[in-house]
């Protein structure tokens, strides 16, 4: 079947700290693969996606690669702000059927001055 | 162009009653997915409408639960006595029929609490 396992939270990093959120996902063919962002008290919003391997998402100084081989889509940021301080989602979609998202569980990130 | 809406945003009820939930999609928006989110979890995929359509409800409950995306209107995911395992929020997203499945924009939410 089709999952995302994420990395469990929560991550609290100093402002100007170097973010890293592994992800890895099991589906059979070429999934799509997006990461979220959730402020508190509202829905999700797109960071970025990659659709085919070897892709580059990259989206507000996030970026993920779509590593087929390994299977993994790590969301990495070179320099957080205060104002990063989220829940991330990693997810996909597979390359048939209904186009659902399949989410992991969620990594809360905490940014301090 | 507004995004989706989703009302009401907060929604307490007893055990046993009735909950309705209702979801506006972004202008040109034909396809809607419901997902739920139980505290600290991610989100699980409940059912996936077109107009007038159910196409994949294989996430949703057998019992108590459904839902319609009628032909004018928003789409109406509906909860039938409820019991507290039900809270959780709620969670719908919209996209065109032209994306080709990749982008979902998602509304704020209906957190439903059941005393």
């Amino acid at each position: 079947g089709n999952s995302v396992t994420q990395m469990e939270g929560p991550v609290t990093l100093s402002e100007e700290a170097f973010l890293t959120i592994n992800c890895t996902y099991t589906a059979t063919g070429y999934p799509s693969l997006f990461w979220y962002v959730q402020y508190p008290g509202e829905g999700l919003q797109l960071l970025l996606k990659a659709t085919k391997a070897d892709d580059k998402g990259s989206n507000k100084g996030f970026e993920a690669t779509y590593r087929k081989e390994t299977t993994s889509f790590h969301l990495e940021k070179g320099s957080v702000q205060v104002s990063d301080s989220a829940v991330y989602f990693c997810a996909l979609t597979a390359e048939t059927g209904a186009n659902n998202l399949f989410f992991g569980t969620g990594t809360r990130l905490t940014v301090i001055p | 162009n507004a995004g989706v809406m989703q009302n009401p945003r907060h929604l307490v009820r007893r055990r046993g009653q009735e909950a309705r939930l209702r979801c506006s999609p972004m202008k040109g928006h034909s396809h809607v997915y419901w997902y739920r989110q139980l505290p600290e979890e991610g989100l699980k995929f409940m059912v996936y409408l077109q107009k007038e359509n159910i196409i994949d409800e294989s996430g949703m409950p057998k019992e108590r639960f459904s839902a319609e995306f009628p032909k004018e209107g928003p789409s109406i995911l509906r909860i039938q006595q409820v019991v507290r395992g039900d809270s959780a929020a709620y969670f719908c997203a919209t996209r065109s029929a032209g994306t080709g499945g990749n982008e979902q924009f998602f509304g704020p939410g209906t957190r439903l609490t059941v005393l």
